[in-house]
């Protein structure tokens, strides 16, 4: 148990429709992650929140938005769902950031199969 | 595009034997993460390596990395058939966000 908590496991939706993903980290990381991992494209960074804060942004999609709370825990909201967006989104979460040398910590994912 | 390339992409051994994974990738990193993931399941991380280490042990596992040739192996020794899982490497770039940028795996299958 790597001490990230990702709800709900699995999820499946119509074409057009918007879902949220949550994400509670690791007891006092301040960092949270989300990615990405489909068959075609492997495992795709798609933002990170530093206490609250965007800090890097990498191949997420206008449809999609996350944010980060007081309270640390995260959330990526998918809208205008499409087939191409069935997928297993990851959050992970870390004390810093990656080029502080910290270890990066997964949950277990959400599965999200469009349909 | 990817920063790290795992070989090879599928890896079959025998129970007891070692197996050995390689990463290489592109850009100046400030280090190295490698993690495992069971079929379907979240990404467990393994080892890090800074970017001035040169060689890492837990357990069974064994990393090294040559910065000079832009490249770290991953041995698992004595292999056992809950071994069997796709393992990556992840670099942490310099002045590319605090993000880890993964490879495409190698999947190994460690045959009872």
């Amino acid at each position: 148990d790597s001490g990230v908590t990702q709800t709900p496991k699995h999820l499946i939706t119509a074409t057009g429709q918007r879902v949220t993903l949550r994400c509670s980290p690791r007891s006092g990381d301040l960092s949270v992650y989300w990615y990405q991992q489909s068959l075609d494209q492997g495992l795709q960074f798609l933002i990170q929140y530093y206490n609250g804060e965007e800090r890097a942004k990498g191949n997420i999609l206008e449809r999609f938005s996350a944010q980060q709370f007081p309270d640390l825990h995260s959330e990526l909201n998918l809208s205008s769902l499409e087939l191409g967006d069935s997928a297993l989104y990851f959050c992970a979460s870390s004390v810093r950031g990656a080029n502080s040398g910290n270890t990066i910590y997964f949950g277990e994912g959400s599965w999200l199969t469009v349909v | 595009s990817q920063q790290g390339e795992e070989d090879p992409q599928a890896l079959s051994i025998q129970e007891g034997e070692n197996a050995t994974m390689n990463c290489s990738y592109k850009t100046s990193i400030n280090n190295l993460q490698w993690y495992r993931q069971n079929s379907g399941r979240g990404l467990v991380h393994l080892i890090l390596i800074r970017s001035n280490e040169r060689e890492k042990h837990s357990g069974r596992l064994r990393v090294t990395l040559d910065t000079s040739k832009k490249s770290s192996s991953l041995l698992i020794t004595a292999s056992r058939a809950a071994d069997t899982a796709s393992y990556f490497c992840a670099t942490g770039v310099r002045n590319a966000g605090n993000m880890l940028t993964f490879g495409g795996g190698t999947r190994l299958m460690v045959k009872p």
